[in-house]
């Protein structure tokens, strides 16, 4: 596709459900990256990929997150046991080459937990 | 802990005067900054990047200015348009094969 899409754009989840937000990076991009946003703050960042390897993970919040991408193209965040304060924009990013600043995002997951 | 942050939470200009966004950063050993720019709804996007070996770097009617001594970022808009309304983010990274930090961002009004 022509620009980093995510899915679903909006999700409703009940306290203690499990949800699985996915990412399409721009097509041929090594590097992935997964950040929160919690309203009126900056992109926080949770995870980063290059390929299909998980070269870090340091900015997730506790063991309920969970990301992968197995074959270096789709990522998938996974969030189980959903809280309230998981309730945020999950914003996806990806770039083409290493060494590239230019980190592409798509529009977020919006997520909010009742 | 070390972080980018925003002097100003929301800055308002009039029609075709100049902005400026500021931003101090407190990791030294941070190689790249970089201005993002979101519209509401949106995912971040990129304006332009400096690297700390540079003072200034200009695109097109924007113009980012570093300074390293006071560990001072600034991003500058020309001739600022109603299309330029949106939150601003400066954010580092350590080297460009790294996770990209960001500040908290500010709100830039354009006034008619």
């Amino acid at each position: 596709g022509a620009g980093v899409s995510q899915s679903p754009r909006y999700k409703v989840a009940k306290r203690g459900q499990d949800v699985a937000l996915r990412c399409d990076p721009i097509s041929g991009h090594v590097s992935l990256f997964w950040y929160q946003q919690a309203l009126g703050q900056g992109p926080e960042f949770l995870t980063y990929f290059q390929n299909e390897a998980q070269l870090d993970k340091s900015g997730l919040p506790s063991d309920r997150f969970f990301a992968e991408r197995p074959e270096g193209s789709v990522s998938t965040l996974k969030i189980q046991r959903t809280q309230q304060e998981d309730s945020a924009v999950y914003l996806c990013a990806s770039s083409g080459q290493t060494g590239d600043t230019e980190a592409f995002f798509g529009q977020g997951t919006r997520l909010t937990v009742v | 802990g070390e972080s980018v942050g925003l002097h100003l939470p929301t800055l308002s200009v009039q029609e075709g005067d100049n902005s400026i966004i500021n931003c101090a950063y407190s990791n030294s050993a941070s190689d790249y900054f970089i201005w993002y720019k979101q519209e509401s709804g949106k995912g971040p996007q990129f304006i332009i990047d400096i690297r700390s070996n540079m003072d200034k770097r200009q695109g097109q009617r924007v113009t980012v200015l570093l300074n390293k001594t006071v560990k001072h970022l600034s991003l500058q808009i020309a001739a600022t348009q109603p299309g330029d309304s949106a939150v601003y983010f400066c954010a580092e990274t350590p080297n460009r094969d790294d996770k990209i930090i960001f500040g908290k961002g500010t709100r830039l009004h354009i006034l008619p």
